[in-house]
């Protein structure tokens, strides 16, 4: 399977411990993005990658958020400190940018519960 | 800010039935549009997109959408719904030439199709 992967699928932890997520992107995609989606609603941007560059955050993405791509392949999205609002699915998205048009195609998302 | 509006949270319908989804968009710009569906258990995958050209897109599964850029709309459609189209329909916008590749997506619109 080609497509974007994310690890892991669910996460359960505990209110104040950190978590760590991570996404492989397809294999030629340069770019990379972070959504988050909570029930009821359509998934809201984060956070996005040109190769390792992070380019732009949303207001959404509190300092407690810090997302990285060291070598322009995966991201690791790591939330610090997690309190029960930030339980949700974290999708994961890829794409190849060709002159400003473009798809994102996107992974399977992580799971967080925060008890 | 750029807003996407989905009127329709929860469609009911019966197999053969005709589907039309509601999608309305607040950019004034020029946009990139989108459909993706989340089938039960599944990750988001695209249906169709409009880049430009015919306003009129045909996707897969049947689908078709119409960018009707007098009324900011992208409504999804299809003549005759079957069982396994139950999923959740999301809609989203890209600014298509400001020079950021986020996504905006709507709230989504969960389909039932009873057989």
């Amino acid at each position: 399977d080609t497509g974007v992967s994310q690890d892991p699928r669910h996460k359960i932890t505990k209110r104040g411990q950190n978590v760590t997520f991570r996404c492989d992107p397809i294999s030629e995609h340069n770019r990379l993005y972070w959504y988050r989606q909570t029930l009821g609603q359509g998934p809201e941007f984060l956070t996005y990658f040109q190769n390792e560059a992070q380019l732009e955050k949303s207001r959404l993405l509190s300092d407690r958020f810090s997302a990285e791509r060291p070598k322009g392949s995966f991201s690791t999205l790591e939330i610090q400190r997690t309190e029960q609002g930030d339980s949700a699915m974290y999708l994961c998205a890829s794409s190849q940018s060709a002159g400003g048009v473009e798809t994102q195609y996107f992974g399977p998302g992580t799971r967080l519960l925060v008890l | 800010a750029q807003s996407v509006s989905q009127h329709n949270h929860h469609v009911i319908l019966s197999e053969a039935a005709s589907l039309e989804l509601g999608c309305n968009y607040s950019y004034g710009g020029t946009v990139n549009l989108f459909w993706y569906v989340q089938y039960p258990g599944q990750h988001l995958q695209l249906l169709l997109k409009y880049f430009s050209g015919d306003p009129l897109v045909k996707g897969i599964k049947g689908f078709e959408a119409e960018f009707i850029k007098s009324k900011f709309s992208f409504n999804l459609r299809k003549p005759s719904v079957q069982w396994s189209d139950t999923a959740e329909y999301f809609c989203a916008v890209n600014e298509g030439a400001a020079g950021t590749y986020k996504y905006i997506f709507g709230t989504g619109t969960r389909l039932k199709v009873l057989a």
